[in-house]
């Protein structure tokens, strides 16, 4: 079974300065898909990027990017130039074969 | 375009009782998940169809069932509700079994049991 571990509760940072949100994750899996998603109060679950286990290049998507290193299987998320807007719950999620394995989230609160 | 759509948005129940949610998915796509979400948790899988079967079911009990109707939409039925099960219950829908493709999200149902 796939396990999904964000150890830190919650995190703050200040507007327009840059944050490293972690991940780690147990597989025997080689092949598989992980995913940041942003869950805002309204409860919609938002992707926020996407990050394929064969690839070795890490995937980038504005100011959103990971850093994915699949020996230590950790996949960890850098914000940059962070937005009011951007204050959500953070899903770290698996993906294999066809379901989502979720960690516990973390609360990002960014201060204006 | 319409996203995923799931009604009711809210909902109270009393223990005992049985409860059908429902979930409408992206023009064209044909899987839908379906997953609970307990406060301060991340949301835990119950189950997939595609194409109107099964194709994965999570560590969840018989009270929960689901089905897939032709049109693709969906409905997540509990049976004999019990204070555990309140939780916000999302519903997400791919194009195909989502092994490389995103999972659209609903904004969920929240389910109160009292």
């Amino acid at each position: 079974a796939q396990t999904v571990t964000q150890s830190q509760p919650e995190m703050s940072v200040q507007e327009a300065e840059t944050v490293t949100l972690s991940c780690t994750y147990d597989t025997s899996e080689n092949n598989y898909y992980l995913f940041w998603y942003k869950q805002p109060p309204s409860r919609q679950m938002i992707l926020v990027i996407r990050q394929e286990a064969y690839k070795q290049q890490n995937a980038t998507e504005n100011r959103f990017s990971v850093n994915f290193q699949k020996a230590a299987k950790s996949f960890s998320l850098k914000i940059s130039d962070s937005q009011l807007g951007d204050t959500a719950m953070y899903f770290c999620a698996f993906m294999k074969p066809s379901k989502l394995t979720f960690g516990k989230g973390i609360t990002l609160s960014v201060r204006p | 375009d319409a996203g995923v759509t799931q009604s009711p948005t809210h909902l109270i129940k009393t223990r005992g009782q049985q409860v059908t949610l429902r979930c409408s998915p992206i023009s064209g796509h044909k899987s839908v998940s379906w997953y609970q979400q307990v406060l301060g948790q991340g949301p835990q899988f119950i189950f997939q169809y595609y194409e109107k079967e099964e194709r994965g079911r999570g560590n969840f009990p018989d009270r929960f069932s689901a089905r897939q109707f032709p049109n693709y939409s969906s409905e997540l039925n509990v049976n004999a509700l019990l204070l555990g099960d309140s939780a916000l219950y999302l519903c997400a829908s791919s194009l195909r079994p989502p092994s490389n493709t995103e999972a659209f999200f609903g904004q969920g149902t929240r389910l109160t049991v009292v």
